[in-house]
This record gives structure tokens, sequence and C-alpha cells, in this order.
């Protein structure tokens, strides 16, 4: 079956770094994304993994590893904005390439 | 310009009622999607349009019917509503149905059954 796993939430302080893991079990694994959800807001786009290793795009980075069915999200110099839900989300290609998501994690940013 | 739209934001009624959410992107893209998001936050898909052609059928109630007049424009009826069908509907398009291909997402209709 499929599985996609994240935590439910977490808390970090304004100026840290946060980590914000998923694991996944998929038959038809083909990429792996990170949306950044706001409260009553749409999802949007953060990163695009296929291949192992990490991602970098200024703040965020992301990091696959398929062996392991694992991947992160490392947020760095954490602002209040950045406060929302981070889902993951998995392309199956044995699911006629749709994508499974996770329930997300909600991260909260303290001053 | 807003890149994908739809309509109405809030939508509340009744429990045996009909509805229409409307969809439309202005990205030029080729697929289209409606998902559920339901409140525990899981975004599930229920139907995805490639060139308005029905790709993804996922177990959905028949009640559910989505219409794609043109690429542009994905609509979703929902017959004899029920208060299970409570939720935020998402529609999103992608360029195409590449696997690398980023979807983005319009900003939902939060429908309420009573």
């Amino acid at each position: 079956g499929q599985n996609i796993d994240q935590p439910t939430e977490m808390t970090a302080t304004e100026g840290a770094i946060v980590q914000i893991n998923c694991t996944y079990q998929t038959s038809g694994f083909n990429g792996l994304f990170w949306y950044q959800q706001h409260a009553g807001e749409a999802p949007t786009f953060l990163s695009y993994n296929v291949l192992d290793g990490l991602e970098e795009k200024g703040r965020f980075s992301s990091f696959l590893s398929r062996s392991k069915g694992y991947s992160y999200l490392l947020l760095k110099e954490l602002q209040m904005k950045d406060s929302a839900s981070y889902l993951c989300a998995v392309r199956d290609e044995d699911s006629n390439y749709q994508l499974i998501w996770g329930a997300g994690t909600k991260l909260i940013i303290k001053p | 310009d807003t890149a994908v739209s739809q309509t109405p934001k809030y939508l509340v009624t009744q429990m045996g009622n009909d509805k229409s959410i409307k969809c439309e992107q202005n990205l030029g893209h080729d697929t289209m999607y409606w998902y559920k998001q339901d409140s525990k936050k899981f975004l599930k898909i229920m139907f995805s349009y490639n060139n308005k052609e029905l790709i993804i059928n996922e177990t959905v109630p028949n009640r559910f019917s989505p219409k794609s007049p043109d690429k542009a424009h994905l609509n979703l009826h929902i017959n004899s509503l029920e208060l299970g069908d409570s939720a935020v509907y998402f529609c999103a398009s992608s360029q195409d149905t590449r696997p690398q291909e980023t979807q983005y997402f319009g900003p939902g209709t939060r429908l309420l059954v009573l």
C-alpha cells in the first residue's frame, strides 16, 4: 500500500533551523514534492526531489534518500511568516502517477 | 493576475441540495485536478483531466461529476449533498502529466453542508 508519515506539529524559534521529516512507502516512487500551506490558503510549491541528495533553494533545502524512503525539508533563519503546514507528497507511478499526500506538519514559530 | 481561480470561495448549503464549484486557470496548462481536503488536512485526489479528457477518477461517489468544457476550465457538480461532503475543495493545474511537473492550486472552496 501507500503511506506517508510526517510529524503532526513542530515548534521552533525565530532565527533558528528546523528539519521536518517525511517517510514514505509506495510501490512506484517517481519523485517527492514539498508544499507550504498557510492556514486557510492554498498549498504552494517549495521543492521537488527525484534523485538522492540535497536540493538547496535559498533558506529552504530538501533532501531525499530513495533507499530509505525518507526525505526532509530544512528551513534556515526561520521567520514568523514560516509558520504554516508543510506537506510532503510522493508521485506514485503505480497509481497512475498521481500525488499521494501526507497530512502535513504544522510548524509554529515563536519569537 | 490570478493563476488558478475558484468560485465560490465559501459555500454553505442544506443537505440534499445540488451545487457547483467552478475553476479556471490562465496558465495555459493542459492538466487540471480536483482535490478534497478534509478536517484532518489530508489532500485526496478526486479527478484529473488532461486536455479535457478524464484521466484519473478516484473512488468518489457518483454524486460528484466533473465537467471540462475546455482546457482552461474544470467544474465540479455535486448532487444530493451530504454532511460528509463538508470539506475544502481545491482545484489545481499543471503544465502536463509528466511526473516532475508542479501543481498550482486555486484558493479553495470551503463547503459546509448543514
